[in-house]
């Protein structure tokens, strides 16, 4: 059963640095990782999208890998700012025939502190 | 472009009835799907939908019913609701190929 954990859960940092957030997946066997983020009450916004043969996708400030043999992606946010508090959702969808459910981590709440 | 449109945003039920939550998209998407989410449980899928007339059922389908009819439209059904029905409701979809999901506003249903 696949299972998606994301460290830490809650990361609080200052204004201007870089930061890092973890997503680990037990099972390889994935089509592609999902990274959304959520703000308090609101639906989730998607930022990047990679696929299982990518190593990497970049937006603006964000970046994005992907280990699939070690079952690691990452998150890589350059010089945060307070608009980038939120909580920040890994998912990945299986690549198995049919699945369409994205199985979550339960997500890291970032706050960046001015 | 809309997107992926939920209504209504917000929703108290009474124990014992039934209500649909809308979920609407213009994206030409083959896939959809319902999630809801739960404070320590994360995002659970609901029942999900692979074309028109195509509906199959996800990790927690019990207690609702889902149709699609139109690739547009796909709505959820809640029986008769019950307080453990409390929860955020998300619709998603996807396209066919290989692009990512896209997912509503929520809809905020409170069952007394």
């Amino acid at each position: 059963k696949q299972e998606v954990t994301q460290i830490p859960a809650a990361l609080s940092v200052p204004e201007g640095e870089n930061l890092v957030l973890n997503c680990s997946f037990t099972d390889s066997a994935i089509y592609n990782l999902q990274w959304f983020r959520q703000d308090p009450g609101k639906g989730l916004t998607s930022l990047l999208l990679i696929q299982s043969s990518q190593r990497e996708q970049t937006s603006g400030r964000l970046n994005a890998s992907l280990d699939k043999s070690s079952g690691r992606s990452t998150l890589y946010i350059a010089a945060s700012q307070p608009g980038d508090s939120a909580t920040y959702l890994c998912a990945v969808r299986p690549d198995q025939g049919g699945s369409e459910k994205l199985v979550f981590g339960k997500g890291t709440k970032l706050t960046v502190n001015p | 472009n809309a997107g992926v449109t939920q209504t209504p945003k917000f929703q108290v039920l009474k124990t014992g009835q039934s209500m649909t939550l809308q979920c609407a998209q213009d994206m030409n998407h083959e896939y959809m799907s319902w999630y809801r989410q739960d404070p320590g449980m994360g995002l659970r899928l609901i029942h999900y939908s692979v074309g028109a007339g195509i509906t199959d059922q996800g990790e927690v389908p019990n207690g609702y019913n889902v149709s699609r009819s139109t690739t547009e439209d796909f709505p959820l059904r809640l029986l008769s609701a019950a307080p453990s029905q409390t929860s955020v409701y998300f619709c998603a979809s996807r396209p066919q190929t290989r692009g990512g999901y896209t997912f509503g506003s929520g809809t905020r249903l409170t069952v007394v």
